[in-house]
């Protein structure tokens, strides 16, 4: 059974572009979460996407937004870039959403630079 | 406002040793504490998940505890390989409907051959 996979695992981009991450989960799981890890702050959630709505949303200002697909793939996009945003950006999916059990698998991450 | 610490920060041991890595949380309110180790520049390998019904998980070498009371979780490695060297993770699911994790700052182990 395939992994996460994350598409592009590293990325270039000057300040103020925009960027777009994909992550397509573990075939059958239908919760897509995405997290930040920076080595100041480590691993922060980002927002939590189940059956294609949002279920969760943690403190990142409005130019952090994403989205799910009706085929569970997800997107996260990041405008007007800061150089603060330079991160590895981790996705993580999970067969169902709000259960006791609920294990939680990780992709390779996306490394994004912002020059 | 829940918070998960992890001590220690680094450790260093010979190969062979038997290990305990430590993972702490405030709010002893949680659904579930998953372990995951982490290759440098790499992303998250699940190694053991605890429900919060559960006071422990096994998976080969590695034991995992939880005594929700206390707000504590151990990460028992036996016999510690070069292999093992990585930076260990705990984090914690506060439950409600929501998938949310909240990871500690994470604990790295070089295993000395």
């Amino acid at each position: 059974k395939a992994g996460v996979t994350q598409t592009p695992r590293y990325l270039i981009k000057t300040r103020g572009q925009q960027v777009t991450l994909s992550c397509s989960p573990i075939s059958g799981h239908r919760s897509v979460s995405w997290y930040q890890q920076t080595p100041g702050q480590g691993l922060q959630f980002l927002f939590e996407y189940f059956s294609e709505t949002q279920r969760n949303k943690g403190n990142f200002p409005g130019r952090f937004s994403g989205r799910q697909f009706s085929n569970s793939r997800s997107e996260m996009n990041v405008s007007t870039l800061e150089l603060g945003d330079s991160a590895l950006y981790l996705c993580a999916s999970s067969l169902t959403s709000g259960t006791s059990y609920n294990e939680q698998f990780f992709g390779p991450g996306t490394r994004l630079t912002v020059l | 406002k829940q918070e998960v610490t992890q001590i220690p920060a680094a450790l260093s041991v010979p190969e062979g040793e038997n290990l305990v890595l430590n993972c702490s949380f405030t709010d002893s309110a949680i659904y579930n504490l998953q372990w995951f180790r982490q290759d440098p520049g790499k992303g998250l390998t699940s190694l053991l998940l605890i429900q919060s019904s559960q006071r422990e998980q096994t998976s080969g070498r590695l034991n995992a505890s939880l005594d929700k009371s206390s707000g504590r979780s151990t990460l028992y490695i036996a016999a510690s390989q070069p292999g093992d060297s990585a930076t260990y993770l705990c984090a914690v699911r506060q439950g409600g409907a929501t998938n949310k994790l909240i990871f500690g700052t994470g604990t790295l182990l070089a295993v000395q051959p």
